[in-house]
């Protein structure tokens, strides 16, 4: 398996709404990312996990509540969000240590209405 | 932190011809530089990437080139086809520690025409 899988693909969600966007690979990969990327710009990182632990926040806002539960399994808790949140949120994975690339997942077309 | 620049935003070859997208970055502790493809509406592809001791290196009619002292590296596609259409990002990160954070040019676009 070489894929990062990403669901849901689209999501639509109001400012009171509470979701969570999901991220799993199983290629062994030890560390994973979540990104954002506004339309006509770059990727630009979210958090970084390594090893099952958060080791990088760039000033998210508490909104955005990520989670780890095991080195397959990424998670991306909604909550409040405001329509500039409306953006494509991609996972990504790799080995520690940069010894490969990374993998991106097909991404989460988010909406907040 | 890390600033990557990339130029030109947008380019336009003719089929057949050859591409060169250029990207500077601003840590000289960066030592791995990648080069992702995104296709409109999809995920970013890794295409080539290249580590500091290496100054050059080449996968079908795609090259990157690497320049530490001046630092900055670069994307060459030869032998333009249609379906390499697509913004191309250029990236660096250290690649040191349990995690790389990578840092993202701006994009370019190409568009092949026939």
């Amino acid at each position: 398996d070489t894929e990062v899988t990403q669901t849901p693909k689209h999501l639509v969600m109001g400012m009171t709404n509470k979701k969570s966007l999901k991220c799993e690979q199983h290629m062994g990969h030890r560390a994973m990312y979540w990104y954002k990327q506004k339309a006509k710009k770059p990727p630009e990182l979210m958090f970084v996990y390594s090893y099952e632990k958060l080791s990088i926040n760039e000033s998210v806002p508490s909104r955005f509540s990520p989670e780890c539960p095991n080195s397959s399994l990424l998670n991306l808790h909604l909550h409040a969000l405001q329509p500039e949140d409306s953006a494509l949120y991609l996972c990504a994975s790799s080995h520690a240590g940069a010894k490969g690339g990374y993998t991106f997942g097909s991404g989460t077309r988010l909406t907040v209405v | 932190g890390e600033n990557v620049e990339q130029h030109p935003s947008t380019l336009s070859v003719q089929e057949g011809d050859s591409a060169v997208i250029k990207c500077t970055y601003s840590d000289s502790a960066s030592n791995y530089f990648p080069w992702y493809k995104q296709e409109l509406g999809k995920r970013p592809q890794l295409i080539i990437d290249i580590r500091s001791n290496v100054g050059e290196k080449k996968d079908q009619r795609i090259a990157v080139t690497l320049n530490k002292t001046a630092k900055h590296f670069s994307l060459h596609i030869t032998e333009t086809q249609p379906e390499d259409s697509a913004v191309y990002f250029c990236a660096a990160s250290r690649g040191a520690g349990t995690a790389s954070k990578l840092t993202f040019g701006t994009g370019t676009r190409l568009q092949v025409t026939l």
